[in-house]
């Protein structure tokens, strides 16, 4: 079955830029019928999708990030990545993928998660 | 941006009840919504799509109803696993998710 795995840098200066990527396992990111989504959930906070990313390269985002996030896919390795720049210390949050099960050009639901992992915002 | 809203915020019940959840959306979102399951420090789980669909897997002990703006999850009697923090999510304008509701062991 399809696995999603985070990996990147967990603490990031404020200013910089979050780099993050999720490699898929089991399934092709170049499936038909998926987008891939980011996810984060900070600390005892509720969920707040960042974007998506379809194997084309077409990108949604979440108009509140929107200004600060990048979006990727690189279906030979698999994967796909987000960058969010000018980070703040309320980026601070557990980051999850998530395979998104919509049509090309439709909305879906997340139906494959990543375990997530945990980027910390300090200097 | 369309807005979900989740009531209550806390839900303390006892193995065996029957839990009701309910989600409202700021607009009209036909029957574009999804729950899901999370427990602490895990990935959140799809239990139910286009309101009332159950994922394959999920116990039939769940159901989701509703279209337009209001929405419920409802769990008749609940498991010792049901415990949990539980989302709705919309994806009739990109996505939304509610703020959560947290099912609590009385």
């Amino acid at each position: 079955q399809v696995q999603l795995q985070e990996s990147g840098h967990g603490l990031v200066k404020p200013s910089q830029t979050l780099s993050l990527t999720c490699s898929v396992s089991g399934g092709s990111i170049s499936s038909t019928n998926f987008y891939w989504s980011w996810i984060r959930q900070p600390a005892g906070k509720g969920l707040e999708w960042i974007g998506r990313v379809y194997k084309s390269g077409s990108t949604n985002y979440n108009s509140s990030l929107k200004s600060r996030v990048t979006m990727s896919v690189d279906t030979s390795k698999n994967q796909f990545s987000l960058r969010l720049s000018s980070v703040t210390a309320a980026d601070t949050a557990v980051y999850y993928c998530a395979r998104d099960r919509s049509g090309s050009g439709s909305l879906g639901f997340m139906d494959v998660w990543g375990k997530g992992t945990t980027v910390t915002v300090s200097s | 941006d369309i807005q979900m809203t989740q009531s209550p915020s806390t839900l303390s019940a006892s193995v065996g009840d029957r839990v009701t959840i309910t989600c409202r959306a700021s607009q009209s979102i036909s029957g574009w919504l999804a729950w899901y399951q999370q427990k602490p420090g895990k990935a959140p789980k799809l239990l139910i799509y286009m309101a009332s669909v159950l994922e394959s897997g999920v116990p039939s002990r769940f159901r989701g109803s509703g279209s337009g703006t209001e929405f419920t999850l409802t769990i008749t009697s609940l498991q010792p696993d049901d415990f949990a923090t539980y989302y709705c999510q919309q994806y009739n304008s990109y996505y939304t998710f509610g703020q959560g509701t947290k099912l609590e062991i009385k």
